[in-house]
């Protein structure tokens, strides 16, 4: 079946920094969808997205899936200790509601 | 907003006994629910779908015989894991939803099994 691959797996930022993770299909996806998972949790419905060059915001987090559907990212200006956690990304198939999720970027954030 | 339970949030048991875990959806009547398995630093692999009243689906590679599921009501979804061995050993998530309403999945806390 179609895979994800998400990038980068780790990433380590100072308190106040960006931080952006990338999900990459080599196939057109029909949706994405980010959860985020704290260390010790269960994962957490963020967004979906659906539309070919959709954007959405949430406060400081912006999601983007690409013009091709092939592509997404999450990106969080201005980290805070509370962004902690690993974020998946995650899709179903046309319709399907079973997800498939890419392995995790895990933040770690210094304060 | 849609909450979803699991019982036990911990387990820990002896190699060769069988192990239930519980998933309830405690603020609506799930039409289907999926059970996930995760390892340490890993992501979360699905290994059944099922829907109140009919037969799990199993995904490839997931023995039916070892982790029977069980979805009697729209609200409790059962897993057992049927003679557990320490490979067996691992953090178990359930998710519900219903289809055409609650088109997003919501999680349970997890369970964390520890087979001995």
């Amino acid at each position: 079946g179609q895979q994800v691959m998400q990038i980068p797996q780790y990433q380590h930022v100072q308190e106040g920094e960006d931080f952006t993770t990338y999900c990459n299909s080599s196939t057109t996806l029909s949706n994405i969808q980010w959860y985020k998972q704290r260390p010790g949790g269960h994962p957490v419905f963020l967004i979906q997205l659906v539309k070919s060059g959709e954007v959405k915001k949430q406060k400081r987090l912006t999601f983007q899936f690409g013009e091709a559907k092939k592509n997404s990212s999450l990106h969080i200006t201005a980290t805070q200790t509370t962004d902690v956690g690993t974020y998946f990304c995650g899709y179903s198939g046309a319709g399907s509601y079973q997800l498939t999720f890419g392995k995790g970027t895990k933040l770690s954030v210094i304060p | 907003g849609a909450v979803v339970s699991q019982h036990p949030s911990r387990v820990i048991c002896k190699s060769g006994t069988s192990v239930k875990i519980e998933c309830r959806s405690l603020d609506f009547q799930a039409t289907t629910m999926f059970w996930y398995r995760q390892f340490p630093k890993q992501s979360l692999m699905l290994m059944a779908t099922s829907n109140e009243g009919s037969k799990a689906t199993y995904e490839q590679g997931v023995e039916k015989d070892k982790f029977l599921i069980n979805h009697a009501s729209l609200t409790l979804s059962t897993l057992t894991v049927t003679s557990a061995h320490p490979e067996d050993s691992s953090f178990y998530i359930c998710s519900a939803m219903i289809v055409g309403i609650l088109d997003t999945q919501y999680f349970g806390p997890g369970t964390r099994l520890t087979v001995l």
